[in-house]
């Protein structure tokens, strides 16, 4: 059973609007969120997190939202770059766990056209 | 500051053949590591994590295994590779204790011929 989902496997956006990337959750355990950027055949980097104290973390042009109601969080860019393209993964913590593992989605490509 | 790596980039390897995939972490003591695979279309899946010398968990049944055999070497191995395993592997690490963000190592793409 899936525990993290990103139902949309890849997005297209023009340079310069807004990208939006979708999140949701089953466990309502988790309490920290995260966002990775990966490029092919590169490992994964760290993009922005959000504990679920909050609603909202914003760094640059990176903002992501927590809907702890909806268990749904999403991340915006804002503007877009060509640069941006890659697979965006989000990712789940519960920080009463014992070991800290973090429950990856499937990742969402994004694509932005110049 | 800290560092990690992961080698080989690359690898290709007969069907039946061992592996052996190494990852080192730098500047820090008594990280957790961990292995995850990442499989074309696929999610981030871990496989093995680590929160001490010779403490290992694994998180999916398959043909590979993982030591670590010093504080900050995490190995990754099989005794004998399937096509199956022809996927892109990551190690990672972070501080013992929190569920602060993974670092990611740069990644071996595996390919079973």
């Amino acid at each position: 059973d899936q525990q993290v989902k990103q139902n949309s496997p890849s997005l297209s956006v023009q340079e310069g609007r807004i990208s939006i990337l979708n999140c949701d959750y089953t466990n309502s355990m988790f309490d920290y969120f995260l966002w990775y950027k990966k490029y092919p055949a590169e490992g994964p980097t760290f993009l922005i997190s959000i504990s679920s104290i909050k609603d909202k973390n914003e760094d640059g042009r990176f903002t992501v939202f927590l809907n702890k109601s909806a268990k749904h969080l999403s991340l915006h860019i804002v503007p877009s770059q060509p640069g941006d393209s890659a697979v965006y993964f989000c990712a789940a913590s519960d920080q009463g766990g014992s070991q800290g593992n973090l429950i990856f989605g499937k990742g969402t490509k994004l694509s932005v056209k110049p | 500051s800290q560092t990690i790596h992961q080698w080989p980039a690359t690898l290709v390897q007969p069907v039946g053949s061992p592996l052996s995939l190494e990852c080192t972490v730098e500047g820090t003591s008594n990280p957790n590591l961990y292995w995850y695979r990442q499989a074309a279309g696929r999610g981030l899946q871990l496989l093995f994590y680590s929160v001490g010398i010779g403490q290992i968990s694994s998180e999916v049944p398959q043909n590979l295994s993982a030591s670590r055999p010093q504080d900050r070497q995490f190995i990754l191995s099989s005794k004998k590779l399937l096509l199956s395993d022809s996927v892109f592997y990551l190690c990672a690490w972070n501080p013992q204790g929190g569920n602060e963000k993974l670092f990611f190592g740069s990644g071996t793409q595996l390919s079973v011929l």
